[in-house]
């Protein structure tokens, strides 16, 4: 079975605080990784991506991936309360970049930033 | 770029009647496009994939013939709910494939009374 952890939350934090939210997979074969932002009834919208091993930087978002431990998360500095959502964190369990491969999400992390 | 709509926002509809949501993908060609539904506090739930130029993949449990979908063009998918019930009422999503990335559209949300 093909599986993506989050703790489901909330995660509180101060605003101006850094935020971290982690997510797990099983398939050790997954290449693609993806966070997204859902606010509270509106759709997804893609943040960040990441394919290798290490950090990738965006802004005030940092993705980090360790492909051995099978571990991503996503760190928010300087967290602001219109950060507040869910955040889902998706994998793509194939191989192979691109082909026809839906998106496997884990549940999502609620995150609250208190001014 | 990677912009999706989808089209109606919004729909109320009586028990027994079809219902079509359009999704299209605006600014790049998809050959993949992916239909989601959630229901209140609950995690999107894939319901199919959407290719285009041939049949589209159920996930398991949804019902082919209950929801149709049709991906006639590289920019357009529908989603038909047929014979719709209270049961059906949610939020749809559709996300449009870019290379390795899936964008969402803004959602249709049914309420079949």
């Amino acid at each position: 079975q093909k599986e993506v952890e989050q703790n489901s939350g909330p995660l509180s934090v101060p605003e101006g605080a850094i935020a971290s939210l982690n997510c797990t997979y099983s398939d050790r074969v997954s290449q693609s990784f993806f966070w997204y932002r859902q606010y509270s009834g509106k759709s997804p919208e893609l943040i960040m991506s990441i394919y290798s091993n290490g950090d990738k930087e965006d802004g005030r978002f940092t993705a980090q991936l360790n492909k051995a431990s099978q571990y991503v998360s996503l760190l928010i500095r300087d967290s602001q309360p219109s950060d507040s959502a869910t955040y889902l964190c998706a994998v793509n369990p194939s191989p192979f970049s691109g082909g026809y491969n839906k998106l496997i999400f884990g549940a999502g992390t609620r995150l609250a930033v208190h001014p | 770029g990677a912009v999706v709509s989808q089209h109606p926002s919004w729909v109320i509809c009586k028990s027994g009647t079809s219902v079509k949501i359009e999704c299209r993908s605006l600014d790049f060609q998809a050959t993949t496009m992916f239909w989601y539904r959630q229901f209140p506090k609950q995690s999107l739930m894939l319901m199919a994939t959407s290719n285009e130029g041939s049949k589209a993949t159920y996930e398991q449990g949804v019902e082919k013939d209950k929801f149709l979908i049709n991906h006639a063009s590289l920019t357009l998918s529908t989603l038909t709910v047929t014979s719709a019930h209270p049961e059906d009422s949610s939020f749809y999503i559709c996300s449009a494939r870019q290379v390795d990335e899936q964008f969402f559209g803004p959602g249709t949300r049914l309420t079949v009374l």
